[in-house]
């Protein structure tokens, strides 16, 4: 099986500019989580999305959204974009049909906020 | 608020020593820890995991031990390889509502091993 897969891998932006991520997961996967990591922070959890639904939220502002399409595909949105956002966006997949299950990343998207 | 803490911040350990990362985690609501693996250049990935019932689980060279009492929970890394040479997690979970399961992640320990 092809693994999570994510688009662009590199991405250069300006101060105010906004960005959309996006993010494939393994086939048959139903939930997608997106995280964000930094050195400073480590891997902080944006939100995560399950059947088109946004099913839990980190402690992000609302600059930060996301959506879920019907063949699970995910992307994340990031309006107003500051220097501070700059960092690795790393998607996961799971089956989450209940039950703790593995999470598995993509090798994420480098954003740069110039 | 920092409800997993993860030491040391960094590890240099001779080929074929022992590595040792030690995790403190607050929330007694976590039921599951996994440890993460991550690459320059690559997302993490699952290594190992484990359930507060269990003191210990192995697999391969990575062990990691659990005290419940103390909230604590560590990985060993045994004959250490430069292979093995990567940032690791350490990570709790927890369920957070409506059949969503929450992630909580340490900082990191960037893992070297000389040779």
């Amino acid at each position: 099986k092809a693994g999570v897969t994510q688009t662009p891998r590199y991405l250069i932006k300006t101060r105010g500019q906004q960005v959309t991520l996006s993010c494939s997961p393994i086939s048959g996967h139903r939930s997608v989580s997106w995280y964000q990591q930094t050195p400073g922070q480590g891997l902080q959890f944006l939100f995560e999305y399950f059947s088109e639904t946004q099913r839990n939220k980190g402690n992000f502002p609302g600059r930060f959204s996301g959506r879920q399409f019907s063949n699970s595909r995910s992307e994340m949105n990031v309006s107003t974009l500051e220097l501070g956002d700059s960092a690795l966006y790393l998607c996961a997949s799971s089956l989450m049909d209940g039950g703790q299950e593995t999470q598995y990343f993509g090798p994420g998207t480098r954003l740069l906020v110039l | 608020q920092q409800q997993v803490k993860q030491s040391p911040q960094s590890l240099i350990v001779q080929k074929g020593g022992i590595s040792i990362i030690n995790c403190a985690y607050e929330n007694t609501a976590f039921d599951y820890f996994p440890w993460y693996q991550q690459f320059p250049g690559k997302g993490p990935a699952l290594l190992i995991a484990i359930r507060p019932d269990v003191s210990e689980k192995k697999e391969g060279r990575f062990t990691i031990s659990f005290n419940k009492s103390a909230k604590q929970f560590s990985l060993h890394i045994m004959d250490s390889q430069p292979g093995d040479s990567a940032t690791y997690f350490c990570a709790a979970s927890m369920y957070s509502g409506a059949g969503s399961y929450q992630l909580t992640f340490g900082k990191g320990t960037k893992l070297s091993v000389i040779p």
